[in-house]
């Protein structure tokens, strides 16, 4: 099993429409957990990190469920802006570096 | 505040051939990071460096990459040599040590092996 797992997509989805990315993990042990947004043919920026208790952060929501090893990134009133590649990323074990999924592909139309 | 500096953005090389890359990261940021990028995938780190110590190289192919942080400040990544299966986008990171979740990326070389 991959450390951290994605559904690549493409998620195709008008402006306006709500979009929810899932992503699981292997490691149980796991503390620190991380969307990151790759636009295309650039570099991974932090979008938001992810507690326990779920987070908001403008339009963006990010979940956590422990006992699932499952992390969940919503997006509401999508905009052009958004399309990028979502990368769900989690501390490694020793929590001393990050393992990036593969990302989920999202495009925007209007 | 200048970012993370990468250099070149573009290499193609031939297979068996050396290739090096640059990284400068930003300013005061003791840990850096070199992550390989395949296409359709997410970064993959290769080696982490605290300073000038390589605390993680786990992952590092030993048999044709090194890398190097003399001064605890610029990098370079070597392979030596190259084969074509290396063709990825190398990206150097950077981070401050208690914020080592929010990682500082330059734009990456996209290495090209022919």
């Amino acid at each position: 099993r991959k450390e951290v797992e994605q559904d690549p997509g493409p998620f195709n989805v008008p402006e306006g429409a709500t979009v929810a990315f899932n992503c699981t993990y292997s490691n149980s042990a796991s503390q620190s957990f991380f969307w990151y947004r790759q636009d295309c043919r650039k570099e991974p920026k932090l979008l938001m990190s992810v507690y326990s208790s779920g987070n908001e952060d403008g339009r963006f929501t990010a979940q956590l469920n422990r006992a699932s090893q499952y992390i969940s990134l919503l997006i509401r009133d999508s905009k052009l802006s958004d399309s990028a590649t979502y990368l769900c990323v989690v501390h490694n074990q020793a929590g001393t570096a990050l393992i990036f999924g593969k990302g989920t592909t999202l495009s925007v139309s209007s | 505040e200048a970012g993370v500096v990468q250099s070149p953005r573009y290499k193609i090389i031939e297979k068996k051939q050396p290739v090096a890359f640059w990284c400068n990261p930003i300013s005061g940021h003791n840990t850096l990071y070199w992550y390989r990028q395949n296409l359709g995938q997410g970064p993959e780190l290769l080696i982490r460096y605290e300073n000038e110590e390589a605390v993680d190289d786990s992952q590092l192919p030993k048999d044709r990459f090194s890398a190097e942080r003399l001064k605890g400040v610029d990098s370079t990544l070597k392979i030596q040599p190259a084969e074509l299966g290396d063709s990825a986008v190398y990206l150097c990171a950077s981070s401050l040590p208690e914020t080592n979740e929010k990682l500082f990326f330059g734009s990456g070389t996209q290495l090209s092996v022919l």
